[in-house]
Parts: C-alpha cells; structure tokens; sequence
C-alpha cells in the first residue's frame, strides 16, 4: 500500500531552526509537495521536490533523497506565524496526491 | 499562477437540508478537480476526483448519492452535500491540478456546520 510517515506535533523556540521529516512508500513517484496549514484555512504551498537535493526558498529549504524514501523541510529564524501543520504529500505514478497526516508545529517565546 | 475561488466559506445548515458548494478555476481550464474533506486536527481525505463532462470518480466509503459532484464546464465544479447531519460537519476543499505536475492549488475551503 501507500503511505506517509511524518511525526504528529514538535515543538521548537521562535528564533530557532527546526526540520520536519517526512518517509514515504508509493506506488511511482513524481515528486513530494510540502504544503503549510493554518487552523481553519487551505493548504498554501511551500516547496516542490523532484529531484534529489536541497532546495532553498528564504527561511524554508526541503530536501529529497528519492532511494532513501524520505524528505524534510526545515525551517529557519522561526517565528511566531509559522506555528501551523505541514502537510507533506507524494505524487504517485498517476500524479494523484497521497498525503500526510501533517505535522503540528508549536513555536514557543 | 492560478487563481481557485471556492464559494461560500462558511456554510450552516440545518439538518436533513442540502448544501452545494462551488470551485472555481479562475486562471486556466481544469479537465480534473479534487474534492477533499478534512476532520479537526486530521489530514486532507480525498472524496473523490472530478472530471470535466464525466461522472465523478469516488473514494471507497464516500457515498456517491450523498455527495452530489457535478463538473459540467473546464472552470466550474460543485460538490452538494444532501441530506447533510451533524457528521458531515467538516472542511470541504478543492484542489485543481495544473497544467504541470509541480502545480497543485488548493480553493479557500469550506467550514460546513450541521445543525
């Protein structure tokens, strides 16, 4: 079967750096998606990874291993508003979305 | 980039009574619409997958007679909820699959209360 591994909820300091790990098992794969959610409101999108690397936005970066299965996204100098879910989500070989169940992030002053 | 307008935000309704919800691709045609329902504190669930001028391809457990999906044009696609009970008190979302694979944009989303 399918399936998206990410932990439930971390917890980390405002200022501080933090990495989400996300493992995956699909059927065919075109690339993992991170997307950020605030209570009550959609998915936005962060970050798209096809190949294997690093890739950086400002103070997001994700990172692909594909023969590993596994991604992370890492989020730096955080602040208060990035307190959300990340939702981690793998296109299949039918580029369907096979998602996470997010993680809840808590920053804390 | 493309533009998803999902209408209303906020629904309440009362039991027994049916509630449509519309998405809306502003910026490009989409042949492929995604319906997803999302409990607190959980994932996105996918209902079912909408496609431009056939029927609807559901997800096992979402009853197709109760979730009424029609997508009639390459903009438009509505997700009525009939019959609706407090259980089916949830967040709806759309999601329309660009014209690439990398892109994937989600409608505001709708907070549906039963009453």
């Amino acid at each position: 079967g399918q399936n998206i591994d990410q932990p439930t909820e971390m917890t980390a300091t405002e200022g501080a750096i933090v990495q989400i790990n996300c493992t995956y098992q699909t059927s065919g794969f075109n690339g993992l998606f991170w997307y950020q959610q605030h209570a009550g409101e959609a998915p936005t999108f962060l970050s798209y990874n096809v190949l294997d690397g690093l890739e950086e936005k400002g103070r997001f970066s994700s990172f692909l291993s594909r023969s590993k299965g596994y991604s992370y996204l890492l989020l730096k100098e955080l602040q208060m508003k990035d307190s959300a879910s990340y939702l981690c989500a793998v296109s299949d070989s039918n580029y369907q979305l096979i998602w996470g169940a997010g993680t809840k992030l808590i920053i804390k002053p | 980039g493309a533009v998803v307008s999902q209408h209303p935000s906020w629904v309440i309704c009362k039991s027994g009574t049916s509630v449509k919800i519309e998405c809306r691709s502003l910026d490009f045609q989409a042949t492929t619409m995604f319906w997803y329902r999302q409990f607190p504190k959980q994932s996105l669930m996918l209902m079912a997958t909408s496609n431009e001028g056939s029927k609807a391809t559901y997800e096992q457990g979402v009853e197709k007679d109760k979730f009424l999906i029609n997508h009639a044009s390459l903009t438009l696609s509505t997700l009525t909820v009939t019959s609706a009970h407090p259980e089916d008190s949830s967040f709806y979302i759309c999601r329309v699959q660009g014209q690439g694979a990398t892109e994937a944009f989600f409608g505001q989303g709708t907070r549906l209360t039963v009453v």
